[in-house]
């Protein structure tokens, strides 16, 4: 059971946008930064997001962050059939004093 | 370049003690921020959050995991190692080491990961 709340799946079509969702507590999402990883088939995984909205050089805009309360968004634009993969919110978790990971949402590109 | 690579062995035996070595380039513990923490995930499973080590030598460990580990540092071989005793079949993951950058509460550096499988 993880501590961060992920759908286990979405899905939509090529070119289409899809959101994912990743919902914590106060002690977690609601006082501190989440990132966002995407995680291809067989690889380690990448970081999309952190501090909430921020890219690191190289992921493309079409990746986005969002934080509201307790809550976090990835947001994809553009869907391409390399965008499946599995991502995962990770934040701190200011209560057990440590990092958390969200259990993680498996894309399909339809 | 950063790079981050982990090592140890691959198979270990029930309530043996694994020892993993994560050896690293492009960077330096010593920097002000910087941390490097270990992540796992069993086959099929999500990431689990396990250890950090900070440049300052401030360790945090996962609560339900923190009588079992020890983290450490040796800067001056740029290299963290993580210990976790008394080892069990569903300790059976992929470990990964990953650089915590100077600020915030990412990853931005994964090594590759090694699988340690556990079983007798």
């Amino acid at each position: 059971q993880s501590v961060l709340t992920q759908p286990p799946s979405v899905s939509a079509a090529p070119g289409q946008k899809v959101t994912i969702s990743c919902s914590g507590s106060s002690s977690n999402i609601g006082n501190s930064y989440v990132s966002w990883y995407q995680q291809l088939p067989g690889t380690a995984p990448k970081l999309l997001i952190y501090d909430n909205n921020k890219r690191p050089s190289g992921i493309p805009d079409r990746f986005s962050g969002s934080k509201s309360g307790t809550s976090a968004t990835l947001g994809i634009t553009g869907l391409q059939t390399g965008d499946e993969a599995d991502y995962y919110c990770g934040t701190w978790d200011n209560s057990l004093s440590t990092g958390v990971f969200g259990g993680g949402t498996k894309l399909t590109v339809l | 370049q950063i790079t981050l690579k982990e090592s140890g062995p691959t198979l270990v035996e029930p309530t043996q003690t694994l020892t993993l070595t994560c050896t690293f380039s492009g960077f330096s513990l010593s920097t002000s921020g910087v941390g490097v923490g270990w992540i796992r995930q069993p086959p099929g499973k999500a990431l689990e959050w396990l250890a950090l080590i900070y440049w300052d030598d401030d360790k945090r460990y996962s609560p339900s995991l923190k009588s079992r580990l020890t983290i450490t540092k040796d800067t001056s071989k740029n290299q963290v190692v993580l210990t976790m005793t008394n080892m069990d079949p569903v300790d059976t993951a992929t470990y990964y080491c990953a650089r915590r950058p100077g600020s915030g509460y990412s990853f931005d550096y994964w090594g590759q990961g090694t699988l340690v499988t556990v079983s007798s």
